[in-house]
């Protein structure tokens, strides 16, 4: 089966520019959840969207937000961009215990 | 989720088995121990999980103290794409309700 797929794979952007990353979960599976990786602070729950609402959020500042479609397709945006937010954004699609992640985003703020 | 410490890095030579700790002290009776990890650049990948008895699959085995304070991950016949960051989480969901909190891991490189 296809895995987890997300789009783009690279990014750049400019300090104060908004971005949106995407993320396509395995079929069937209804949660979609992101992280942040730094190589400052590894890797760090960003929110988890269930069933189109959001069910657990990290501790991230509220530039950054996400949403979940009916097709269980997930979007994130990070607004107002700073040189800090480049990492390799992770997203992870889950089914009862079975939890994969896709290959990341690796955006890049200059 | 539980708190887990695990060494910065270890080596091991190709064929040997990879023997990883984690210590978990502080994990709770009905939190599992889960194990993932990341080769470069790339996502995590769910390697194995158990709550008490001791787990086989293909990939690995995992070995949990009688206690549950500490555990090990056992790739038997390490080859050289073994090398990654592996990641002990003690978790109740295993990452099925979002939030699985990663530590900095042990990275492992096997060496030929």
């Amino acid at each position: 089966k296809a895995g987890v797929t997300q789009t783009p794979r690279y990014l750049i952007k400019t300090r104060g520019q908004q971005v949106t990353l995407s993320c396509s979960p395995i079929s069937g599976h209804r949660s979609v959840s992101w992280y942040q990786q730094t190589p400052g602070q590894g890797l760090q729950f960003l929110f988890e969207y269930f069933s189109e609402t959001q069910r657990n959020k990290g501790n991230f500042p509220g530039r950054f937000s996400g949403r979940q479609f009916s097709n269980s397709r997930s979007e994130m945006n990070v607004s107002t961009l700073e040189l800090g937010d480049s990492a390799l954004y992770l997203c992870a699609s889950s089914q009862g215990n079975e939890v994969t992640f896709g290959s990341g985003t690796r955006l890049t703020v200059v | 989720d539980a708190k887990t410490t695990q060494p910065t890095s270890m080596d091991c030579a190709e064929g040997r088995a990879a023997n990883l700790p984690c210590n978990h002290s502080t994990i709770s009776g009905n939190e599992y121990v889960y194990w993932y990890r990341q080769i470069h650049s790339q996502g995590p990948q769910y390697i194995i999980h158990g709550l008490k008895n001791n787990e086989t699959n293909e990939m690995a085995s995992l070995i949990i103290t009688e206690d549950r304070k500490s555990s090990t991950l056992i790739l038997p016949h390490a080859t050289l794409r073994d090398t990654a960051v592996y990641y002990c989480i003690g978790t109740l969901y295993g990452g099925s309700q979002g939030n699985l909190i990663f530590g900095k891991g042990t990275k492992l490189s096997v060496k030929p």
